[in-house]
C-alpha cells in the first residue's frame, strides 16, 4: 500500500537546524510531489513547501523562505525537509504528504505519521 | 490567521447531523479551486476524508459528504457516531499567495 514513513522525534536548541526524512513506498516516487506541512501544539495545519520528486524543483511558502530546504534522494525514495535557525515557535509536528493530481484538482494523500520537533534551550 | 475560515467547534448528539463550514475568497475557493477535507483523530496524522469538493475515498462512510458553492464549502456528517470525534480541516489552493492553504480546523464533539 502507499505509505510515507517519517524519521523519529528530534530535540534541538534555539539556533540549530533539523532535518526530517520521509520515505515513500508502494508507488513510483518520482511521479508525485511531496509537500511538507507543520502543526504547532494545539494549532492549525500550516503549509511549508513542496518538491517535485521527479525533477527536484522546489517551492516554499514565503513565511519559511530562506530557512527551509526540501530535497530528495530518488535512489532511496526519500524526501527531506531541513529547517534552520530554529526558534521556540518552530516546536511542532512536521508532516510530509503526497500530492495526488487530477485534471483541475489535487489533494494530499497519504500523510506521513508526523515527526515531533522540539526546540528548547 | 487562516486564509480559510472554519468554526472552531461543532457538536451534536449521536445519530444527529452536523455541518462544518469553510469560507474563503475570490483567490481560493471562489477562484474555482477544489476543496478537500481531512479528519484528524487525536494524536494522529490527518487523513483524507473528501477530495475534489464532493468525492469520498474508498473506505470513507457515506455518512460524510462535501459540497461547495461560491466562496464557501461545507462538510456534512450524518448519523453521528462517537468515533467521529476529531478535528476537521478544509484545504484549497490560493492563487494570490501561490500557496496551498488550510482552514483553522473545527473540533467535533459528539455529546
Amino acid at each position: 500500500q502507499v505509505q510515507l514513513v517519517q524519521s523519529g522525534a528530534e530535540v534541538r536548541k534555539p539556533g540549530a537546524s533539523v532535518k526530517v526524512s520521509c520515505k515513500a513506498s508502494g508507488y513510483t516516487f518520482t511521479s508525485y510531489a511531496i509537500h511538507w506541512v507543520r502543526q504547532a501544539p494545539g494549532q492549525r495545519l500550516e503549509w511549508m513547501g513542496w518538491i517535485n520528486a521527479g525533477n527536484g524543483n522546489t517551492y516554499y511558502s514565503e513565511k519559511f523562505q530562506g530557512r527551509v530546504t526540501i530535497t530528495r534522494d530518488t535512489s532511496a525514495s526519500t524526501a527531506y525537509m531541513e529547517l534552520t535557525s530554529l526558534r521556540s515557535e518552530d516546536t511542532a509536528v512536521y508532516y510530509c504528504a503526497r500530492l495526488v493530481v487530477f485534471p483541475m484538482s489535487n489533494w494530499f494523500d497519504p500523510w506521513g505519521q508526523g515527526t515531533l520537533v522540539t526546540v528548547s534551550s | 490567521q487562516s486564509v480559510l475560515t472554519q468554526p472552531p467547534s461543532v457538536s451534536g448528539a449521536p445519530g444527529q447531523r452536523v455541518t462544518i463550514s469553510c469560507t474563503g475568497n475570490s483567490s481560493n475557493i471562489g477562484a474555482h479551486y477544489d476543496v478537500n477535507w481531512y479528519q484528524q483523530l487525536p494524536g494522529t496524522a490527518p487523513k483524507l476524508l473528501i477530495y475534489g469538493n464532493t468525492n469520498r475515498p474508498s473506505g470513507v462512510p457515506d455518512r460524510f459528504s462535501g459540497s461547495k458553492s461560491g466562496t464557501s464549502a461545507s462538510l456534512a456528517i450524518t448519523g453521528l457516531q462517537a468515533e467521529d470525534e476529531a478535528d476537521y480541516y478544509c484545504q484549497s489552493y490560493d492563487s494570490s499567495l501561490s500557496d496551498w492553504v488550510f482552514g483553522g480546523g473545527s473540533k467535533l464533539t459528539v455529546l
